[in-house]
C-alpha cells in the first residue's frame, strides 16, 4: 500500500541555519505530493506542493521537488526563523477521492 | 481561512458513553474527511464522505460511524468511547482532485477517562 516516511524529530536548529526533513514515499500510480505545517494549538495547513515528478514547490522560503527515481520529497529551508517552529507533515495522495496519507511528522524548534 | 468550523473543540468523557463531533463547512467542497491525529502515526483517516449520504472507511474506522444529511455537515460519532480513542481529531475539506490540497479544521481535543 501507499505510505509515506519522515525523518524522526525533533528537529532543534538555531535561528538562520540551514533546514532539510526528509520524506520518502511508496506509492502506486502518479501521487501529488505535500508539505503540511501545524503552528501550536492549530490545524494543518499547506506549504507546498507538486503534482508530477520534477516539479518544484515553493512558499515562504520553503522548497520541495519531487524526485521519482529516488521516490523523495524532501523539505528545505535556507535560512529558519523562530516563527518556522512547528510540526512538519508531508503526505501524498494517489487517487481522485483526495485521500492523505501522512507521513509521522516532525517537529522543528528553531531558538534565537 | 477555508470556512470550517469543528465542535466541540475540546471534550472530556467517560468510557462507554457516546461522543458525537461535528464538523461543518461552508466552502460547498464535495469530500469531507474525519483524521486522528496520534503522536507517532501522524494523521490517519477514519472515515469520509464523497457526497449527501455516500461515506466510505479509511484506515482507522473501527468504533467510528458518520452521518452526511446535508452538504456542509459531516457528523463523526463513538458509539461507546473507549480509552484508545483519546486523541485529537481534525476535519478536513476537498475537492476531490488529487492535484489540489484539503483545508483542515482547528481539531477536536477528545480525552476518554
Amino acid at each position: 500500500g501507499n505510505s509515506v516516511t519522515q525523518m524522526e524529530g525533533p528537529v532543534t536548529l538555531s535561528e538562520e541555519a540551514f533546514l532539510t526533513i526528509n520524506c520518502t514515499y511508496t506509492a502506486t500510480g502518479y501521487p501529488s505530493l505535500f508539505w503540511y505545517v501545524q503552528y501550536p494549538g492549530e490545524g494543518l495547513q499547506l506549504l507546498l506542493k507538486a503534482t508530477k515528478a520534477d516539479d518544484k514547490g515553493s512558499n515562504k522560503g520553503f522548497e520541495a521537488t519531487y524526485r521519482k527515481e529516488t521516490t523523495s520529497f524532501h523539505l528545505e529551508k535556507g535560512s529558519v526563523q523562530v516563527s518556522d517552529s512547528a510540526v512538519y507533515f508531508c503526505a501524498l495522495t494517489s487517487s481522485n477521492t483526495g485521500k492523505l496519507i501522512f507521513g509521522q511528522g516532525t517537529t522543528l524548534q528553531v531558538k534565537p | 481561512d477555508a470556512g470550517i468550523t469543528q465542535s466541540p473543540r475540546h471534550k472530556v468523557t467517560e468510557t462507554g458513553t457516546p461522543v458525537t463531533l461535528r464538523c461543518h463547512q461552508t466552502e460547498n467542497h464535495r469530500y469531507m474527511y474525519w483524521y486522528r491525529q496520534d503522536p507517532g502515526h501522524g494523521l490517519r483517516l477514519i472515515h469520509y464522505s464523497y457526497g449527501v449520504k455516500d461515506t466510505d472507511k479509511g484506515e482507522v474506522s473501527d468504533g467510528y460511524s458518520v452521518s452526511r444529511s446535508k452538504t456542509e455537515d459531516f457528523l463523526l460519532t463513538l458509539e461507546s468511547a473507549t480509552s484508545s480513542q483519546t486523541s485529537v481529531y481534525f476535519c478536513a475539506i476537498s475537492e476531490g482532485d488529487r492535484r489540489t490540497e484539503a483545508f483542515f479544521g482547528q481539531g477536536t481535543r477528545l480525552t476518554v477517562v
